[in-house]
């Protein structure tokens, strides 16, 4: 069975500070991908990244990186420096062989509120 | 270019009533979803289309969700004899063929379907 799980409900950080998210997944398969998308106030997912299950190497984007571990099937995402525009619903999500390609298994989300 | 567009962005119905609510792709996109997001939760999966036809209907709740794809591009989700348990933002996705990999899905505004 594939889940995603996203044990952090709400995270409350001040402008500047570095925050993590969490992300840990289930999947039986051998080949699958991770996804992250931001979901801000108005409501539309935006697609942030995402990794095929071959693909270890962690991932920097400006102030953005993603730490990708399969040996503790974890998928974490760490925005430096936050920023009040950083507030926002995120979301990380599976898709794997089992499931046709096309499916996201989606966790609940994080919502991070950035404080000026 | 234009994003994937959902009309309408929001539908106040009745219970009993049937509603239809509308996708239009990303030009190009051959594959779209279609996904449910009640209050505090992740997205949840309904179906994917592979051009004209439903690749994976899995995730459709019971037999009054239905969708169509007729020509390839534009969809619409249609749902009969609404109940208030149908309340959500229903949101759609559109893609390139996945073809062996997943790919990356990009979210359209959402309609947010009330039922009183």
């Amino acid at each position: 069975a594939q889940k995603v799980t996203q044990a952090q409900t709400e995270i409350s950080v001040v402008e500047k500070e570095d925050v993590t998210l969490d992300c840990v997944y289930e999947t039986r398969d051998t080949t699958y991908y991770l996804f992250w998308y931001k979901q801000p106030p108005s409501g539309e997912l935006v697609f942030l990244i995402r990794r095929n299950s071959f693909d270890e190497q962690n991932e920097i984007s400006g102030r953005y990186s993603w730490n990708f571990q399969k040996s503790t099937s974890s998928f974490n995402f760490t925005i430096t420096a936050s920023q009040v525009v950083d507030s926002a619903v995120y979301f990380c999500a599976l898709s794997d062989r089992g499931s046709t390609l096309g499916r996201l298994y989606f966790g609940r989300g994080t919502q991070l509120t950035v404080w000026p | 270019g234009a994003g994937v567009s959902q009309t309408p962005s929001n539908k106040v119905t009745e219970k009993g009533k049937y509603v239809e609510l509308r996708c239009d792709p990303i030009s190009g996109h051959t594959a779209l979803y279609w996904y449910r997001q009640s209050l505090g939760q992740g997205p949840e999966f309904l179906i994917y289309f592979q051009g004209t036809g439903a690749a994976d209907d899995s995730g459709l709740p019971n037999d009054r969700f239905f969708a169509v794809r007729p020509e390839g591009s534009v969809s619409t989700l249609k749902i009969q004899r609404t109940e208030r348990g149908d309340s959500a933002v229903y949101l759609c996705a559109s893609s390139l063929m996945p073809s062996g990999r997943a790919a990356t899905q990009y979210f359209g505004p959402g309609t947010r379907l009330t039922v009183l």
